[in-house]
């Protein structure tokens, strides 16, 4: 069974400070991979996803990531952030052999300070 | 902007009651979901519908009882909660087809307090 780890639970910043939120996954077989943000009060939304191809994925909002096969990872960078992007981000995978389920990490808060 | 929505986006009840969640997607799409989010936790997945009928039941305790009448609507009945389930519960949607990957839509949440 896949499984997703994001180790750390908050992550301050101040404004225009660059940022890296951490994502590990494991799984016996190969995976698509999510990022999705929930602001406060709101559902989640997709930030960006790597289906295949290239191994950097640019989303919304400025932020990217990069699939890296060989560590397992697949981290969420922002060059600059802004004190909108205070919000909880999840990493999520789904086997590419099909099905519907989604298995979620556990959030990393994002709060960005001034 | 969101095409799922969810009613209502707060409910207290006790453990005695009797309550549904609604939830309303407006995309067109074939396939939704119930998600429980608990603090710290991560999502875990309820339910999948496709095509209206219960594709996934990831053990959840027969006191939620869903119900996916058409393909835009779903519902999550409860009875007899526990403190335990008091939780964010969240709704999605996707377009399921064979060979395509298609991104899931969340609602709002309901966020439930079991009394």
């Amino acid at each position: 069974a896949q499984s997703v780890t994001q180790l750390d639970s908050q992550v301050p910043v101040f404004e225009e400070a660059p940022v890296e939120l951490r994502c590990n996954y494991s799984s016996s077989v190969s995976v698509y991979l999510f990022w999705y943000v929930q602001y406060p009060n709101q559902g989640l939304q997709l930030l960006l996803k790597y289906l295949s191809g290239s191994t950097l994925v640019k989303g919304i909002n400025g932020f990217e990531a990069e699939f890296n096969k060989s560590q397992t990872s697949f981290h969420l960078r922002k060059p600059s952030v802004h004190i909108s992007d205070t919000a909880e981000y999840f990493c999520a995978v789904k086997l590419t052999g099909g099905g519907n389920k989604l298995t979620f990490g556990t959030g990393t808060q994002l709060k960005v300070e001034l | 902007e969101t095409g799922v929505t969810q009613t209502p986006r707060h409910l207290v009840m006790g453990m005695t009651n009797k309550k549904s969640l609604k939830c309303e997607q407006h995309l067109g799409h074939n396939a939704m979901y119930w998600y429980k989010q608990s603090a710290k936790k991560p999502l875990e997945l309820m339910f999948v519908y496709s095509l209206e009928e219960r594709v996934e039941n990831n053990s959840v305790p027969s006191r939620f009882s869903p119900e996916c009448p058409n393909s835009s609507h779903l519902f999550l009945h409860l009875h007899t909660l526990q403190p335990e389930d008091s939780a964010l519960y969240l709704c999605a949607s996707s377009q399921e087809a064979r060979g395509a990957l298609y991104e899931q839509y969340f609602g709002p949440g309901t966020r439930l307090t079991v009394t």
